[in-house]
């Protein structure tokens, strides 16, 4: 069965730093998006992506914030300079349509010290 | 926007009990409702899922819920829970996003 994979598993990186999560969606899938969790709280999204653009974002995608579809499989998000409390799970999820099953991939929890 | 309120934060429950988890959302024209689990240190997976059709709605592991327009709610419901369902779970609208509430944590106990 198809899946959504996201490395790095865990990162962890100083104050300030830039860092770069990657996910591979599901190959036929056209919509992709990310949400962050930060630990003991709610799954929130952070912004969608389609057609190579942005279609929404939410008031945490900051401009500290960018997404990326560098090729036909990856979709990336980049956080030029990291804070503390960027420290989260964040998950990549892709679907075939905007309304329909969204599928998660396992997270990559980012540490910021 | 749409929104999700889950109304019970923490449901502790005995082996083979029944468990209701509540959920009610914000009225739209268009609702597409779901229900995720994520167990413990791992990822969210799809429990089931309402589009339209039938009000009842099976999902995996045993797990079912009901969409009712009226009362603007989507429960979910198993009859007899395992121990394995000790998870944490969300129930999400989907509004070109999924907007989910702040789950409920189902702990199972023998």
């Amino acid at each position: 069965e198809p899946e959504v994979t996201q490395t790095p598993s865990h990162q962890v990186t100083q104050m300030g730093q830039e860092v770069i999560l990657r996910c591979v969606p599901i190959s036929n899938h056209l919509y992709f998006y990310w949400y962050r969790q930060i630990l003991g709280q709610k799954v929130e999204f952070l912004v969608s992506f389609y057609n190579n653009e942005i279609s929404e974002k939410s008031e945490i995608f900051d401009d500290q914030f960018s997404v990326e579809r560098p090729d036909g499989s990856n979709f990336t998000l980049k956080i030029r300079s990291t804070k503390l409390e960027d420290s989260a799970m964040y998950f990549c999820a892709s679907s075939a349509d905007h309304s329909n099953e969204q599928y998660f991939g396992p997270g990559t929890r980012l540490t910021v010290t | 926007a749409q929104s999700v309120t889950q109304l019970d934060s923490q449901v502790p429950v005995f082996e083979e009990a029944p468990v209701e988890l509540r959920c009610n959302y914000s009225s739209s024209v268009s609702v597409y409702l779901f229900w995720y689990v994520q167990y413990p240190n791992q990822g969210l997976q799809l429990l089931l899922k309402y589009l339209s059709g039938s009000t009842l709605v099976k999902g995996i592991n045993g797990f079912e819920a009901e969409f009712n327009k009226s009362q603007t709610s989507f429960h979910l419901r198993k009859p007899s829970v395992h121990i394995s369902d000790t998870a944490e779970y969300f129930c999400a609208v989907n509004d070109y996003k999924l907007s989910f509430g702040a789950g409920t944590t189902v702990t199972v106990r023998a």
